[in-house]
């Protein structure tokens, strides 16, 4: 069965920082990687998926991750952290036509 | 375009009632799906709909959740006979046709089981 894990459960950096979340999945077939974002009290939003081609997938609000299949991960990076990034972000990988999901890392982005 | 709609936002229960949550998803998309989000944690599969057809329901945690989508559209989450561990977000996700990995959430509803 295909599973996620998301190392550290709470990241910190300061405003203007590399923002780097880690992820490492599972999967017995080749797999669809994503990134989703969660607002308080809001659902989640796709930030970039990689389904095929590329290994470096760029997606919103600066948002990019390598798929490394080596190493199984699917890391996810920004250069420069900006406040409004706060948020919690959850990793998923497809088993058929659902999502698994990590369980989340919650960013936070010091002034 | 509007994105998926989900009602209520909150919802409160006592131990015991029963509730239906409701899911309107983007028009257009075929697949319909629902998670569930405890505190604290990612969110997980409960249901798939293709249409009208419910595909798989093998995430429902018990006999008491139920799921419907009668006309290929609007969907409605049952929950009856609530217990306290039924307390989460519940969260509905729809996609079209032949990028059903590719899913467009909505804002949750927040169950609270008292």
């Amino acid at each position: 069965a295909q599973s996620v894990t998301q190392l550290g459960s709470h990241v910190s950096v300061s405003e203007g920082a590399l923002v780097l979340l880690r992820c490492n999945y599972s999967s017995s077939v080749p797999p669809y990687l994503f990134w989703y974002v969660q607002y308080p009290n809001q659902g989640l939003q796709l930030l970039l998926k990689y389904t095929t081609g590329a290994t470096l997938v760029k997606g919103i609000n600066g948002f990019e991750a390598e798929f490394k299949k080596s190493e199984t991960s699917f890391h996810l990076t920004k250069p420069s952290a900006h406040m409004s990034d706060a948020a919690e972000y959850f990793c998923a990988v497809s088993d058929l036509y659902k999502l698994v999901f990590g369980a989340g890392t919650i960013l936070r982005v010091k002034s | 375009g509007a994105g998926v709609s989900q009602s209520p936002r909150y919802k409160v229960a006592k131990r015991g009632q029963d509730v239906a949550l409701r899911c309107d998803p983007i028009s257009g998309h075929v697949s319909l799906f629902w998670y569930q989000q405890a505190l604290g944690q990612g969110p997980e599969f409960l249901t798939y709909f293709q249409n009208e057809a419910q595909l798989d329901k093998s995430g429902l945690p018990s006999d008491r959740f139920f799921a419907e989508r009668p006309e290929g559209s609007v969907s409605t989450l049952k929950i009856q006979r609530t217990q306290q561990e039924d307390s989460a977000v519940y969260l509905c996700a729809s996609s079209s046709f032949g990028t059903v990995y590719e899913q467009y959430f909505g804002p949750g509803t927040r169950l609270t089981v008292t």
